[in-house]
């Protein structure tokens, strides 16, 4: 089992809709996560971090559920732009050490 | 406002090959690393450094060779290159603080081909 995992998808959505998935992780200790955008053969750049008690910024919103390990990203009235692949990555607390780990991503299409 | 950047962004070599990417962040952010992207699983890291004079290993280390002599500076070395290293390399460098905690920023990619 993969530490971080995502649907790949894609998620197709029509413009405006809104669109939710999530992203599990497998360790308990985790201490911090985020959520970044990264378009095609582009690099990864940060959408928001995500915060206990649930963050929005816009037509975002990450929430995290640590009973379950899991991540969420919501996006209201999606737009065009929205198109790309959001990466969920985890600060995991490990023996060795902490551990940046990042998630496979989810395609994302909006469409007209 | 550079950030992070990246060079070559293009590159092809041969089998058994050397080559050094570079790196060079202006943010004077203490931790840097450099991570290779291939599809489907996500991004993994290679090396990563928390300050100038101290790098460690990342997740897919071998292979590859890093120093940090100086903050802004961390190239990544090929020893001998091998068709199994052809991907996206990412370099990214964040904040002090909490080890991990802080966002990345992430350099625009090096695309790296071994035939």
């Amino acid at each position: 089992r993969k530490e971080v995992e995502q649907d790949p998808g894609p998620f197709n959505v029509p413009e405006g809709a809104t669109v939710a998935f999530n992203c599990t992780y497998s360790n308990s200790a985790s201490q911090s996560f985020f959520w970044y955008r990264q378009d095609c053969r582009k690099e990864p750049k940060l959408l928001m971090s995500v915060y206990s008690s649930g963050n929005e910024d816009g037509r975002f919103t990450a929430q995290l559920n640590r009973a379950s390990q899991y991540i969420s990203l919501l996006i209201r009235d999606s737009k065009l732009s929205d198109s790309a692949t959001y990466l969920c990555v985890v600060n995991m607390i490990k023996a060795a050490g902490n551990k940046l780990t990042f998630g496979g991503g989810t395609r994302v299409l909006v469409k007209p | 406002n550079a950030g992070v950047t990246q060079t070559p962004k293009f590159q092809v070599l041969k089998t058994g090959q050397s080559m050094t990417l570079q790196c060079a962040q202006d943010m004077n952010h203490e931790y840097m690393s450099w991570y290779r992207q291939d599809p489907g699983m996500g991004l993994r890291l290679i090396h990563y450094s928390v300050g100038a004079g101290i790098t460690d290993q990342g997740e897919v280390p071998n292979g590859y060779n890093v120093s940090r002599s100086t903050t802004e500076d961390f190239p990544l070395r090929l020893l001998s290159a091998a068709p199994s290293q052809t991907s996206v390399y990412f370099c990214a460098s964040s904040d002090s603080g909490p080890f991990f905690n802080q966002p990345q920023h992430f350099g625009d990619g090096t695309r790296l081909s071994i035939l």
